[in-house]
């Protein structure tokens, strides 16, 4: 069975300033991997992921993460963080099935709230 | 497009009560899943649909029974509620497996 550990619970930061938020993962079988922010009172929205190809993804708004094999990590970070960045940010993971296919059946994180202050 | 759609937003049950939560997309999205998000837990996958008609367990299925006559319904289910169940519940879709899945705006149920 798949897992996923998400480091901090909480981290805080000042506005632009860099922010890494740590994500492992562990599973018996190659996985897609997956970064959601969930705003508050709001559901969840899709900030990136890693299906195959180049272990950096980016998002539209400045967040990138690197998949490492190796240490079985995805962390996520940005360079500069605005106060509109405030959220509670999730890591997941779906396994893939035989023939690369995916029923899309998500583990998460227990999330890490990322405040941003002025 | 309303995207994705859950019905009620709020609720409170005694224990024992039964009620049903309705989620409806308007993507012609294949897949349809129930997640229950608790504090400290993250999100927690109840049941998936990955089409009209189908139905398989999650992680934390006891307790839920999911249906899916139509493609752009899934409804939950809670057939006798306990307090264990109050939580918030997501439902979302996606048009395949490893597509983004959208998420509805949360469902609030508290069991006494």
């Amino acid at each position: 069975a798949q897992s996923v550990t998400q480091l901090d619970s909480q981290v805080p930061v000042f506005e632009e300033a860099p922010v890494e938020l740590r994500c492992n993962y562990s599973s018996s079988v190659s996985v897609y991997l997956f970064w959601y922010v969930q705003y508050p009172n709001q559901g969840l929205q899709l900030l990136l992921k890693y299906l195959s190809g180049s272990t950096l993804v980016e998002s539209i708004n400045g967040f990138e993460a690197e998949f490492n094999k190796s240490q079985t990590s995805f962390h996520l970070r940005k360079p500069s963080v605005h106060i509109s960045d405030t959220a509670e940010y999730f890591c997941a993971v779906s396994e893939a099935n035989a023939g690369g296919t995916s029923y899309g059946k998500l583990t998460f994180g227990q999330g890490t709230i990322l405040t941003v202050h002025p | 497009n309303a995207g994705v759609t859950q019905t009620p937003k709020f609720r409170v049950l005694k224990t024992g009560q039964s009620m049903t939560l309705l989620c409806a997309q308007d993507m012609n999205h294949e897949y349809m899943y129930w997640y229950r998000q608790d504090p400290g837990m993250g999100l927690r996958l109840i049941h998936y649909s990955v089409g009209e008609g189908t139905t398989a367990k999650g992680e934390v299925p006891d307790g839920y029974n999911v249906s899916r006559l139509k493609k752009q319904n899934f409804l939950l289910g809670l057939e006798s509620a306990a307090p264990s169940q109050t939580s918030v519940y997501f439902c979302a879709s996606s048009s395949y497996g490893v597509d983004e899945q959208f998420f509805g705006p949360g469902t609030r149920l508290t069991v006494l």
